[in-house]
């Protein structure tokens, strides 16, 4: 079992909708929650972090966490084609130095 | 505000051959990392320095070394390249003077390629 996963996807939605990303993990001392993003050719680049249980928004983006169920999601609202990448997950495990990244979910915004 | 700065960014190596890959960073974060990113298979950590003077393995740092020269650099050594050492390397930084578990700026990424 792998410590951090995603599905690979893709995930295809039609502009304006909601696109739901999952990420699913295995150290339940995890402590941190963070959701990159990577178009193709560049670097990752943060979206969000979360460190509790629940929601959080930021704009058209919301990340929920459910440590009971070791399930972290984001959310994207409104979703555009500019919001077509790779999003990665990433667990900091107990709350040490070592972040491990899921393999990321292509996400495809059908204009 | 340049962030986080590698050097080169392509590179083609053959094999046997030796190489330092650089990066420095100017926001004045404790903590430096390295990278590498295969197809289908994420970010894998292959060294970290939590601080200027340490430094540690990742899951997959046979092969390679490491030095922080200072707080702004840390570089990655392969002293002897391999095949299955081609691959993306991203360097990153995160500010963990107060709690270890920030989020981590990354660099543009070195595009290395073993012949």
């Amino acid at each position: 079992q792998k410590e951090v996963e995603q599905n690979s996807g893709p995930l295809s939605v039609p502009e304006g909708a909601i696109a739901s990303l999952n990420c699913t993990y295995s150290d339940r001392g995890s402590q941190s929650f963070f959701w990159y993003r990577q178009y193709s050719g560049k670097s990752p680049e943060l979206i969000m972090f979360i460190y509790s249980n629940g929601d959080k928004e930021d704009g058209r983006f919301t990340a929920q966490l459910n440590k009971a169920s070791q399930y972290v999601s984001l959310l994207i609202r409104d979703s555009q084609p500019s919001d077509s990448a790779t999003y990665l997950c990433a667990v900091n495990k107990g709350g040490g130095f070592k972040t491990i990244f899921g393999a990321g979910t292509r996400l495809f915004v059908k204009a | 505000n340049a962030g986080v700065t590698q050097t080169p960014k392509f590179q083609v190596l053959k094999t046997g051959q030796s190489m330092t890959l650089q990066c420095a960073q100017d926001m004045n974060h404790n903590s430096m990392y390295w990278y590498r990113q295969d197809p289908g298979m994420g970010l894998r950590l292959i060294y970290y320095s939590a601080s200027e003077g340490t430094t540690d393995k990742g899951e997959v740092p046979n092969g390679y070394n490491v030095s922080r020269l200072n707080k702004r650099e840390f570089s990655l050594r392969l002293e002897s390249a391999a095949p299955s050492q081609t691959s993306v390397y991203f360097c990153a930084s995160s500010d963990t003077a107060v709690i270890s578990n920030q989020p981590q700026h990354f660099g543009d990424g070195t595009r290395l390629s073993i012949l």
